[in-house]
């Protein structure tokens, strides 16, 4: 069965640091994409970065990077000089495969804090 | 690009009334929209797919004649809360894609309160 990570509940860090957020998944499955959704407290849910698994390079928008070890099965987020916009929940994604209804795995979420 | 409209964006009502809550993709087509229910400090649990032109299709545990799905064209989605009562009370999320590979792009989300 497919599944999908988040470690982390919670994390806080002073503005301007780097953080990283961890996400894992199980599949069988060998080209699929993988998606980092942010929800800040207004509760719109705002996709973030998108990882297409046959693609050896990691995405990259803007201040934020993601770490794709597809061995691992790993797809970290990283934040790099954090701002106090960025505090919100945080949660990785991963479709239902094969794509069939394209449905979405949800992570549980890590709420991150940035501090001022 | 790719917005998608929720509304209403909050819903108080009493008890036993029937709550319609709409979905529209304002600058894209799209096939499939989802409808999630997300309670507090939780994540997103999906309660149905709706392709256009079909009938939705429920996750294990939710009530089609609860939650009534209508898919009528490429752009509007409609959640039907009917008779509803006090635990029906939370925030509703719809999604839209276009296709299987697209990212899901959300609404701002409904929440609802049931007196």
């Amino acid at each position: 069965a497919q599944t999908v990570t988040q470690s982390q509940p919670e994390m806080s860090v002073q503005e301007a640091e780097t953080v990283t957020l961890s996400c894992t998944y199980d599949t069988s499955e060998n080209n699929y994409y993988l998606f980092w959704y942010k929800q800040p407290p207004s509760r719109q849910m705002i996709l973030v970065i998108r990882q297409e698994a046959y693609k050896q390079q990691n995405a990259t928008e803007n201040r934020f990077s993601v770490n794709f070890q597809k061995a691992a099965k790993s797809f970290s987020l990283k934040i790099s000089d954090s701002q106090l916009g960025d505090t919100a929940m945080y949660f990785c994604a991963f479709p239902v495969l094969p794509y069939s209804n394209y449905q979405l795995i949800w992570g549980a979420g890590t709420k991150l804090i940035i501090k001022p | 690009g790719a917005v998608v409209s929720q509304h209403p964006s909050w819903v108080i009502c009493k008890s036993g009334t029937s709550v319609k809550i709409e979905c529209r993709s304002l600058d894209f087509q799209a096939t499939t929209m989802f409808w999630y229910r997300q309670f507090p400090k939780q994540s997103l649990m999906l309660m149905a797919t709706s392709n256009e032109g079909s009938k939705a299709t429920y996750e294990q545990g939710v009530e089609k004649d609860k939650f009534l799905i209508n898919h009528a064209s490429l752009t509007l989605s409609t959640l039907t809360v009917t008779s509803a009562h006090p635990e029906d009370s939370s925030f509703y999320i719809c999604s839209a894609s276009s296709w299987g590979n697209q990212p899901q792009h959300f609404g701002d989300g409904t929440r609802l309160s049931i007196l």
